[in-house]
């Protein structure tokens, strides 16, 4: 199956650091790319949705300031974490699909632990 | 927002069928049925998908109710591997975005 990488998987910042995460498709091209967040014993949270070349989607209730999504490739979608915060301190996971289609399944990255202290 | 139920755990005998229930009431006429599963601190892992026939992959099958209202995934012969949070996904037909609801918790036991 198609494989998706996230990079760092865990990385500890200091409070008020930002943090910047890695998600790339490796052997296919992405036009959409999204990003969750898991606090532990707790379902993935849809974040928001990035589209290549255009301004990422977020989900009702996420700063948009705050988590920086940046989509400038087919293959490569960053997600920067400003002034991090101790609260901020979950698993962040990335997925992608091939295309825009309803019957198309996304494929999910092995997912970043972010620990902020 | 999920648009699916599922029971919180279940508990399935190693080498035994284990059949997953979800609930869809609210399902469209083009939603898809997705199942994942995510292991401890993992992404999760794509196991099948329907949207009103029964599908079979080697991982599992899918028992998709005629009304569509509700559908099972079954693992065959459950292995210990299989240990895993289960989730039962519609797809919203206007994007393609996941929504993930709480999932179930499966348990093999040796």
């Amino acid at each position: 199956g198609a494989v998706v990488s996230q990079h760092p998987s865990r990385v500890i910042c200091k409070s008020g650091t930002s943090v910047k995460i890695e998600c790339r498709s490796l052997d296919f091209q992405a036009t959409t790319m999204f990003w969750y967040r898991q606090f532990p014993k707790q379902s993935l949270m849809l974040m928001a949705t990035s589209n290549e070349g255009s301004k990422a989607t977020y989900e009702q209730g996420v700063e948009k300031d705050k988590f920086l999504i940046n989509h400038a490739s087919l293959t490569l979608s960053t997600l920067t974490v400003t002034s991090a915060h101790p609260e901020d301190s979950s698993f962040y996971i990335c997925s992608a699909s091939e295309d825009a289609g309803v019957n198309t399944e996304a494929f999910f990255g092995q997912g970043t632990r972010l620990t902020v202290v | 927002d999920a648009k699916t139920t599922q029971p919180p755990s279940m508990d399935c005998a190693e080498g035994r069928a284990a059949n997953l229930p979800c609930n869809h009431s609210t399902i469209s006429g083009n939603e898809y049925v997705y199942w994942y599963r995510q292991i401890h601190s993992q992404g999760p892992q794509y196991i099948i998908h329907g949207l009103k026939n029964n599908e079979t992959n080697e991982m599992a099958s899918l028992i998709i109710t005629e009304d569509r209202k509700s559908s099972t995934l079954i693992l065959p012969h459950a292995t210990l591997r299989d240990t895993a949070v289960y989730y039962c996904i519609v797809r919203i037909y206007t994007g393609n975005q996941f929504y993930f609801g709480t999932g179930t918790s499966l348990t093999v036991i040796p």
